[in-house]
């Protein structure tokens, strides 16, 4: 089955610097890579994703990246700002039919005002 | 708000309880999952449901017992837990169950087991 590694487990950033979160994954037929916020007492969201199909995709402050050859994908937030201060996870998925997405473990960033 | 529903939000039990936690979607989505969150591990996908039917029990003991009434509701019946089944409990929904990747999550119910 798929593994997917993150990391670090934890970051601090200044205010107004920037975060990258990298992860590994094992399955090459995993296509689709997610990224998720979860703030503190609710559940994970959505925040952007990238298809195997895609190098690079940036959403104003945040970009994620994949390099397909190597397995790896990361997620680059600049400008830091408070708000950004959360637990994200990455995850890998194949896509088409029914198929399950597997998470990381989850990356605490602390953005220091 | 996501628009998945969650109660309740805390749960303690003792060991001999028998509870159940609910989750309610109004997203108008088919499919319906079961996701545990312990520290420092991955979500763990415990139960998915298409269309009222389960399609997926990713090896879950069977003292989690999981009710699909409807596409809208999702229920989690739990009896005689353990203490390692204290977590984060939550629920999600998306469009299809082949739509895992729109998922959209409760805020979870938060169980500790005595």
């Amino acid at each position: 089955g798929e593994n997917v590694e993150q990391h670090p487990s934890t970051l601090s950033v200044q205010e107004g610097d920037s975060a990258v979160i990298k992860c590994t994954y094992s399955d090459s037929a995993s296509n689709y890579f997610p990224w998720y916020k979860q703030e503190l007492g609710k559940g994970p969201q959505l925040i952007i994703d990238i298809r195997s199909n895609v190098g690079e995709k940036k959403d104003q402050r945040i970009a994620v990246t994949l390099n397909k050859t190597a397995k790896h994908f990361s997620l680059h937030i600049t400008e830091t700002q408070p708000e950004d201060s959360a637990v994200y996870f990455c995850a890998a998925s194949p896509e088409g039919g029914y198929q399950k997405v597997t998470f990381g473990t989850g990356t605490k960033l602390q953005v220091i005002p | 708000e996501t628009g998945v529903t969650q109660t309740p939000r805390h749960l303690v039990m003792g060991m001999t309880n028998k509870k159940s936690l609910k989750c309610e979607q109004h997203l108008g989505h088919n499919a319906m999952y079961w996701y545990k969150q312990s520290a420092k591990k991955p979500l763990e996908l415990m139960f998915v449901y298409s269309l009222e039917e389960r399609v997926e029990n990713n090896s879950v003991p069977s003292r989690f017992s999981p009710e699909c009434p409807n596409s809208s509701h999702l229920f989690l019946h739990l009896h005689t837990l353990q203490p390692e089944d204290s977590a984060l409990y939550l629920c999600a929904s998306s469009p299809t169950s082949g739509r895992v990747y729109e998922q959209y999550f409760g805020p979870g119910t938060r169980l500790t087991v005595t």
